[in-house]
């Protein structure tokens, strides 16, 4: 079956810290990987996605993940946060082999960032 | 660019009642889809719309209809609304079956 876990609900940091949220999936054709952020009161923003090629993606405000195929996992990362960053993190998962356009979310991670 | 669009923004209602949601695109993106926000369960699949007049169920269809008259525009009917039902509705946007996701801001559910 298609899934995706997000093993932290919550993930508390300090500001300037680096992080790391994870996220793996399982599916059985080829996946393309999103994360996405969910701001208060907002819909979900796209931070960004691998399709395919290199392993490690860039995303939007400092953001990157990295797609490692042996682990089926795609962790995101940033160098340094700042407090505006917190916010709920949210892994999904599409793909090419028979899909009809479904998107398989996690459940989501809070990120908190304390001053 | 381009934005979605969700009316209303809050909507609270009776239980039984038939309550409707609607989204608009300016993106002139083909597919389009309904989900569903609960808190500790991530987001579910209502319906979606891969063009104007098709429909296509997903996860968590039942107790919901959904209409796609225009390119532009889909909505989605709750049929009986249940008593202390709370969520959010989502409704994104898309190029084709695989691309990204556009997302609008939600509309947020309440049933006394």
């Amino acid at each position: 079956a298609q899934s995706v876990t997000q093993p932290d609900a919550r993930v508390t940091v300090s500001e300037g810290a680096s992080l790391q949220l994870r996220c793996k999936y399982s599916y059985s054709g080829t996946p393309y990987l999103f994360w996405y952020v969910q701001y208060p009161r907002q819909g979900l923003q796209l931070l960004l996605k691998y399709y395919s090629g290199d392993p490690v993606v860039q995303g939007v405000n400092g953001f990157e993940a990295e797609f490692i195929k042996s682990n089926s996992s795609f962790h995101l990362r940033k160098a340094s946060v700042h407090w505006s960053d917190s916010a709920v993190y949210f892994c999904a998962v599409s793909g090419i082999t028979g899909n009809t356009g479904k998107l398989i979310f996690g459940l989501g991670t809070t990120l908190q960032v304390q001053p | 660019g381009g934005i979605i669009t969700q009316t209303p923004k809050f909507l609270i209602g009776q239980e039984g009642q038939k309550l409707t949601l609607k989204c608009q695109q300016n993106f002139n993106h083909d597919t389009m889809y309904w989900y569903r926000q609960d808190s500790g369960k991530g987001l579910r699949l209502i319906y979606y719309s891969i063009t104007e007049n098709d429909l296509q169920k997903g996860d968590l269809s039942e107790g919901y209809d959904a209409s796609r008259e225009k390119k532009s525009s889909f909505s989605l009917t709750v049929t009986s609304a249940q008593k202390n039902e709370m969520a959010v509705f989502l409704c994104a946007s898309s190029i084709k079956n695989q691309d990204t996701q556009y997302f609008g801001p939600g509309t947020r559910l309440l049933v006394l």
